[in-house]
């Protein structure tokens, strides 16, 4: 089991261009998460999905779209790249009703 | 807005010390987890705490739960250099704890 992948670790984008972030986890769990990670601000929540084909926002979501494109997969979209979404991003997923999250090794933007 | 403080920021100890985190709210929380993450890499999971007043031990690890379901703690006994690491403490926001508040996390040095 590889548990839960991201790709690409990283990336550099220019101001103004657009990228998709790749996650996929094969524990079979329902739900998803999309988080940053800045200095000083611990992990911040942009979207996640509790299940196959439903989406919510979190608490940072401008500025980025989502897709739940199966159970397994949830991609995470900079339509609009900007210097303030520079930051370290983690997918997690975990099974409904069970408390734990599993977290992925992290994709490292950053955005000139 | 749910918001989880954790103190202190950065701590730096030698190893064979005790030391205790602080993750303290005026919310109340359905669940606490804390997480450990290792430089590049996703936290990790130690304990969850569900019930007010909780006590779990893994090892060296003491976690508790506060009554009020408010606040947690996180004591280390006898510090070893493999505990260096970032502390984050998780609230969950839902009656699934489906979403999770993070605080900033502590920055925890053990030195040799």
């Amino acid at each position: 089991n590889a548990g839960v992948t991201q790709t690409p670790k990283f990336q550099v984008l220019k101001t103004g261009q657009s990228m998709t972030l790749q996650c996929a986890q094969d524990m079979n769990h329902n739900s998803m998460y999309w988080y940053r990670q800045d200095p000083g601000m611990g992990l911040r929540l942009i979207y996640y999905s509790a299940s196959e084909g439903t989406t919510d926002k979190g608490e940072v979501p401008n500025g980025y779209n989502v897709s739940r494109l199966n159970k397994r997969e949830f991609s995470l979209r900079l339509e609009s790249a900007a210097p303030s979404q520079t930051s370290v991003y983690f997918c997690a997923s975990r099974w409904t009703g069970v408390y734990e999250q599993y977290f992925g090794p992290g994709t490292r933007l950053t955005v000139t | 807005t749910q918001l989880l403080e954790q103190s202190p920021q950065f701590l730096s100890i030698q190893e064979g010390e005790n030391l205790t985190v602080y993750c303290n709210s005026s919310s109340v929380f359905s669940s606490l987890q804390w997480y450990r993450q290792e430089p590049g890499e996703g936290p990790v999971l130690l304990v969850t705490v569900v019930t007010g007043g909780e006590v779990k031990k893994l090892k060296r690890l003491t976690f508790q739960f506060g009554d009020a379901r408010k606040d947690s703690s996180l004591h280390i006994t006898a510090a070893q250099p493999g505990d260096t690491g970032l502390y984050l403490c998780a609230g969950g926001t839902q009656g699934g704890s489906e979403k999770l508040v993070f605080g900033k996390g502590t920055k925890l040095t053990v030195n040799p």
